[in-house]
């Protein structure tokens, strides 16, 4: 099974709107990164989380992460029609899965101009 | 220009018939991975590669093999491909391995279709 799990599977707003895109994961982990596609594209990093990290941001996006809760949460602030795209939550693990990423099913976000 | 480069990009072929898709990254990147993506599923890892010579099995490495001869280059190998392997493939190169918190770089994806 998936170790991440994104939710809501399709997200719609407004131009100027904020977009809260959440993952929750199984196990344990190292680090929660967050990519993005355009539609058939290849995935563009969008931020790296460690897990003794909280909170960190770049640009627009903020993202936390509650360890305790194994969820992690994406949020766009200001949202352009350009952000329209697939998120992708991604979690990598220690152990014998050192080598591993394992990504959620993604969030569809469309963003009406 | 930084890069990772899979070809072909679309591919439509038979079962049974051997095929590569090849990955070649200019980076001089440690950590190369191949991914499928399937509608509603995400992306699944298929192999990985910590370094030359070192390859290890994803989540879903059945009926794929992969080699790792050269540092740049990661080529996936299905021998006798099947209709359940129609997906969109891509590759992904990393300074170092996923564990060492350093982001994925990834390909534009190469399209398999299997009749």
């Amino acid at each position: 099974s998936q170790q991440g799990e994104e939710d809501p599977q399709a997200l719609s707003i407004q131009e100027g709107e904020n977009a809260t895109m959440n993952c929750s994961y199984k196990t344990s982990i190292n680090n929660l990164q967050w990519y993005r596609q355009n539609s058939g594209r290849g995935l563009v990093h969008l931020i790296l989380i460690r897990s003794n990290e909280r909170e960190k941001h770049s640009g627009r996006l903020r993202v936390t992460l509650d360890t305790s809760k194994k969820s992690s949460s994406l949020l766009i602030t200001a949202s352009r029609a350009a952000d329209t795209a697939s998120y992708f939550c991604a979690t990598s693990r220690g152990g014998t899965s050192y080598g591993k990423l394992t990504f959620g099913q993604g969030t569809i976000l469309t963003v009406h101009p | 220009e930084a890069q990772v480069t899979q070809n072909p990009r679309y591919l439509i072929t038979v079962t049974g018939k051997k095929l590569t898709v090849t990955c070649s990254q200019n980076m001089n990147h440690e950590y190369m991975s191949w991914y499928r993506q399937d509608p509603g599923l995400g992306l699944r890892q298929i192999y990985y590669s910590m370094n030359v010579e070192v390859t290890d099995k994803g989540d879903v490495p059945e009926g794929y093999k992969v080699s790792r001869k050269e540092k740049r280059n990661f080529p996936l190998i299905l021998e006798s491909p099947s209709p359940n392997q129609t997906s969109l493939y891509f590759c992904a190169s990393s300074s170092h391995g996923v564990y060492s918190n350093q982001p994925q770089h990834f390909g534009d994806g190469t399209r398999l279709s299997i009749l």
